[in-house]
């Protein structure tokens, strides 16, 4: 079994859709959780960096991280089809290299 | 802040050639640098951790004479793909740990090579 699970996706939803994207894990050591955005054929870029359990808000971006369940998500409020990307989730211990889901793959149709 | 380069963007080598990819954080020290390897519509796999001043971490079934990786500097990290195959072929990606601020990896743009 993984440490990290990802839903798999593909994920298509239309322009100004809400998006939940998820990741579960069975290490507690984690203490550090991200969310990474990758355009095809380019680096991933993080896009949310959370620390221990609760909600993080960045423009239309939301990351929660409930600890307690071993879940994270990202949610994605008024989706633009420039969102369309592989987003991937990432967590680390302290201090470490970090784990990352497989990434769910998002398509915004206009 | 946390800008992370590489370079070169794209290669194209022979066969039985080596090729040298390097990666720069440009804005913050990095003790710690990853090499990872992506092929289309997958994910990540990393392929070794890079240490400033001692010796790489390979993955299992990563071959550390064909991938030889040097991490000169707390700046500067360099994967070189010996007598390259076409198999070799891959999108190669770096990544810079950052121990202050947002203690996480910020990647580099990677490079795309192909061996013909």
């Amino acid at each position: 079994q993984k440490e990290v699970e990802q839903d798999p996706g593909p994920l298509s939803v239309p322009e100004g859709a809400i998006v939940s994207l998820n990741c579960t894990y069975s290490n507690s050591a984690f203490q550090y959780f991200m969310w990474y955005r990758q355009y095809s054929r380019k680096g991933p870029e993080l896009l949310m960096y959370t620390y221990s359990s609760g909600n993080k808000e960045d423009g239309r971006f939301t990351a929660q991280v409930d600890k307690s369940s071993k879940y994270i998500s990202l949610f994605i409020r008024d989706s633009q089809p420039s969102d369309s990307a592989t987003y991937l989730c990432a967590m680390s211990a302290p201090p470490g290299k970090s784990t990352f889901g497989d990434g769910t793959t998002l398509t915004v149709k206009p | 802040g946390a800008v992370v380069s590489q370079h070169p963007s794209w290669v194209i080598c022979k066969s039985g050639t080596s090729v040298k990819i390097e990666c720069r954080s440009l804005d913050f020290q990095a003790t710690t640098m990853f090499w990872y390897r992506q092929f289309p519509k997958q994910s990540l796999m990393l392929m070794a951790t890079s240490n400033e001043g001692s010796k790489a971490t390979y993955e299992q079934g990563v071959e550390k004479d064909k991938f030889l990786i040097n991490h000169a500097s707390l700046t500067l990290s360099t994967l070189t793909v010996t007598s390259a195959h076409p198999e070799d072929s891959s999108f190669y990606i770096c990544s810079a740990h950052r121990t202050s601020g947002e203690e996480t990896q910020y990647f580099g743009p990677g490079t795309r090579l192909l061996v013909l």
